[in-house]
């Protein structure tokens, strides 16, 4: 069964510092999302690319992180410089466009920021 | 603004009876909505969807019901297992236009826990 990969699953980085997260989404999933999600609540979306382009960014704190998909496949989501409240589990999800709008989601990676 | 939520925290049910988890939404613009099962440190599992056009839609022990009217959307597990226990979570999108569909708005979760 198709899955969604990321790396790495955990991640301790002291605050200040860069840290980047990779995603590889199903194969032909045209869409791809990064979410968020701190303890206790849902995930909240940062970023949305239809193939290679974004499509909705308006909740990634644009001064500090950043995301590509530069051929349209696999994607990376930057922090620079990380701070102590980006703690959080950093979740990769991908669906087919108009062949599907159900969004399947990686294992996720895990960030601690001391 | 929480346009989606799931006002019961947490959910105790004995094995074999039925778990219930419920969710309300607020934005009109919804049209799809999905349930996830998340365990500790994973990533949300897709369990069931429905599209705002239906009102039930059946998947072996799972079966959500979607009232438009209400804004009201709820999953049922029968019979509920001990290895159902994990946090679920609601989920709703609308169709952002285009050749794309928009961001899912996830409800706080409900924390099922199943006792044999």
């Amino acid at each position: 069964e198709a899955e969604v990969a990321q790396s790495p699953r955990y991640k301790i980085t002291e605050k200040s510092q860069a840290v980047a997260f990779w995603c590889d989404p199903i194969s032909g999933h045209a869409t791809l999302y990064w979410y968020r999600q701190i303890l206790g609540q849902g995930p909240e979306l940062l970023v949305q690319f239809q193939d290679e382009s974004v499509v909705d960014d308006s909740q990634l704190p644009k001064d500090r992180f950043s995301a590509e998909r530069l051929k349209g496949v696999d994607s990376t989501l930057k922090i620079q410089p990380a701070e102590l409240g980006d703690s959080a589990m950093y979740l990769c999800a991908s669906s087919p466009g108009l062949a599907g709008r159900t969004q399947y989601f990686g294992p996720g990676t895990r960030l601690t920021v001391t | 603004d929480q346009q989606v939520k799931q006002n019961s925290p947490s959910l105790s049910v004995q094995e074999g009876r039925i778990s219930i988890l419920n969710c309300d939404y607020t934005n009109s613009m919804f049209d799809y909505f999905l349930w996830y099962k998340k365990y500790p440190a994973e990533g949300p599992t897709f369990l069931i969807s429905i599209s705002s056009i239906k009102d039930k839609n059946e998947d072996g022990r799972f079966t959500v019901f979607l009232n438009k009217s209400a804004k009201h959307l709820s999953l049922h597990i029968v019979p509920s297992q001990p290895g159902d226990s994990a946090v679920y979570f609601c989920a709703a999108s609308g169709n952002a236009g285009g050749t794309s569909y928009g961001k899912l708005t996830f409800g706080q979760g409900t924390i099922l826990t199943v006792h044999p």
